[in-house]
């Protein structure tokens, strides 16, 4: 079955560069999403990327895809305290009709002065 | 933009009572989510609906039903409420059939439902 893993926590400094990294089993996948979570709030679409990419650049962030060993990464540069939420990586299973999202664990990022 | 509408952003419930929590998208959404969330869990689909009254099972339907009558309001039903139901509720809203893979699910705000 479908299974997507993220870290729990990571705890940056303000300025530093963040990177959230997320694992999953589909293969047959075909896209893959970026959401944030504010304190108190429902989740906000961040970014995605097809499955036949491996990087996609948007601003402040980069997203890399490494299908072979079925790894998605999130890279925040010049994090700031802003950014302090928690990150959740998301799935099309490609056995279902793409309406579906599997969602990982969620990674809650810290970010400090 | 986008706006998914959840009735409530706190509530707290007694054990054994019919709980509702309700739902509404302006968007003209086919499909409607309903998920709980919990620390360490992420995000875990409870039922979900692609068109009016129809409705498919998620990964723990255990202890909840839903009613889609109209397109744009979905609504989660706690039958018996128990303390283990206390949690984050999260209601999403997208296209059908991969329609807008670039806005694939939309979020209401959450409702903290505690079940004393």
């Amino acid at each position: 079955g479908e299974d997507v893993e993220q870290s729990l926590f990571l705890s940056v400094r303000e300025g530093d560069s963040s990177v959230i990294n997320c694992t999953y089993t589909d293969s047959s996948s075909t896209y893959l999403y970026w959401y944030k979570q504010e304190p108190g709030a429902g989740l906000q679409l961040l970014t995605y990327i097809f499955s036949n990419m491996d990087m996609k650049q948007d601003q402040r962030l980069t997203v890399l895809l490494n299908k072979k060993d079925k790894h998605l990464s999130l890279r925040i540069a010049d994090t700031q305290t802003g950014d302090s939420a928690i990150y959740f990586c998301a799935e099309t299973p490609g056995s279902y009709n793409t309406d579906k999202l599997i969602f990982g664990t969620g990674t809650r990022l810290q970010v400090f002065p | 933009d986008v706006k998914v509408t959840q009735s409530s952003r706190y509530l707290v419930k007694r054990t054994g009572e019919k709980v509702f929590l309700e739902c509404v998208q302006d968007m003209d959404h086919e499909n409607m989510f309903w998920y709980r969330q919990d620390p360490g869990l992420g995000l875990r689909l409870i039922y979900f609906s692609y068109d009016v009254k129809m409705k498919e099972k998620g990964d723990i339907p255990e202890g909840y039903s839903v009613s889609r009558e109209k397109k744009e309001r979905f609504s989660l039903i706690l039958e018996s409420a128990s303390t283990n139901q206390t949690s984050m509720y999260l209601c999403a809203s997208s296209f059908g059939q991969g329609e807008r893979i670039d806005q694939p699910q939309h979020f209401g705000d959450g409702t903290r439902l505690s079940i004393l």
